[in-house]
C-alpha cells in the first residue's frame, strides 16, 4: 500500500524558516517524480514544486522561486521542501504528492501538514 | 502560465442525478487533464487522469471527456458519499495548474 507521512509544520514567523519531510513506502521511491502541492485555509490546490528521480530536475511555481528549495532521499525515501524568507501568503497545508508514471497526474497524495505564517 | 477555468463554482443537486462539471484551459492541452475529489479535512482522491482514464478503484459512475481545451466530469445516480469538492488540473509539459474547484451540495 502507498503511504505518504507528511512531517515538520507548524508555526512561524514571516521571514522565518521551516522545513518539511515526507517519509514515502510501499512503492519504489526513485522510480518516481515527487512534488509538493499546497491548500491554504479555505481555498483551491496550488502546485509548489516538483523532482525528478534523482533529484537533478527541480521545478517551482512563481510565487516560491528563490525562497522554497525542493530535495530527496532515496535511500531513506523520503522528500523534502526547505522553506525560506517565509510570507503569511505561504500559510497552507502542504500535501507531499506521487506524480503518475505518465509524468502529467498526482496519483497518491498524503495527508498534509500544516504551516502558519504569523507574528 | 496556463489557467483552468472550472464551473459552476458550486452546485447543489439530490441523491440521484447526474451532474456535470466543466473546465476550460487558456491554450490546448491536449488531453493532459486530471480530476480530483476531496472531502473536507482529507487529502485529494484522484478519479480521472488523462482526460477520461478511470483510476483503479474508482467507480464507473465517475467519467471523464474532453481534449484541447473543453473538459467535463460527470457523475451519474449521485449517491450521500460523492457530495465533495471537486478539482480539475492541468499539465503543460513543464508545471500544474488546477482549477477553482466545484462544491457539490445536497439540495
Amino acid at each position: 500500500e502507498v503511504q505518504l507521512m507528511e512531517s515538520g509544520g507548524g508555526l512561524v514567523q514571516p521571514g522565518g524558516s521551516l522545513r518539511l519531510s515526507c517519509a514515502a513506502s510501499g512503492f519504489t521511491f526513485n522510480w518516481y517524480w515527487m512534488s509538493w502541492v499546497r491548500q491554504a485555509p479555505g481555498k483551491g490546490l496550488e502546485w509548489v514544486a516538483n523532482i525528478n528521480q534523482g533529484g537533478s530536475e527541480e521545478r517551482y511555481v512563481n510565487s516560491v522561486k528563490g525562497r522554497f528549495t525542493i530535495s530527496r532521499d532515496n535511500a531513506r525515501t523520503s522528500l523534502f521542501l526547505q522553506m525560506n524568507s517565509l510570507r503569511p501568503e505561504d500559510t497552507a497545508v502542504y500535501h507531499c504528492a506521487r506524480i503518475d508514471i505518465s509524468g502529467s497526474t498526482f496519483d497518491y497524495w498524503g495527508q498534509g501538514a500544516l504551516v502558519t505564517v504569523s507574528s | 502560465d496556463i489557467q483552468m477555468t472550472q464551473s459552476p463554482s458550486s452546485l447543489s443537486a439530490s441523491v440521484g442525478d447526474r451532474v456535470t462539471i466543466t473546465c476550460r484551459a487558456s491554450q490546448d492541452i491536449s488531453n493532459h487533464v486530471a480530476w480530483f475529489q476531496q472531502k473536507p479535512g482529507k487529502a485529494p482522491k484522484s478519479l480521472i487522469y488523462a482526460a477520461s482514464s478511470l483510476q483503479s478503484g474508482v467507480p464507473s459512475k465517475f467519467s471523464g471527456s474532453g481534449s484541447g481545451t473543453d473538459f467535463t466530469l460527470t457523475i451519474s445516480s449521485l449517491q450521500p458519499e460523492d457530495f465533495a469538492t471537486y478539482y480539475c488540473q492541468q499539465f503543460n509539459g513543464y508545471s500544474f495548474t488546477f482549477g477553482q474547484g466545484t462544491k457539490l451540495e445536497v439540495k
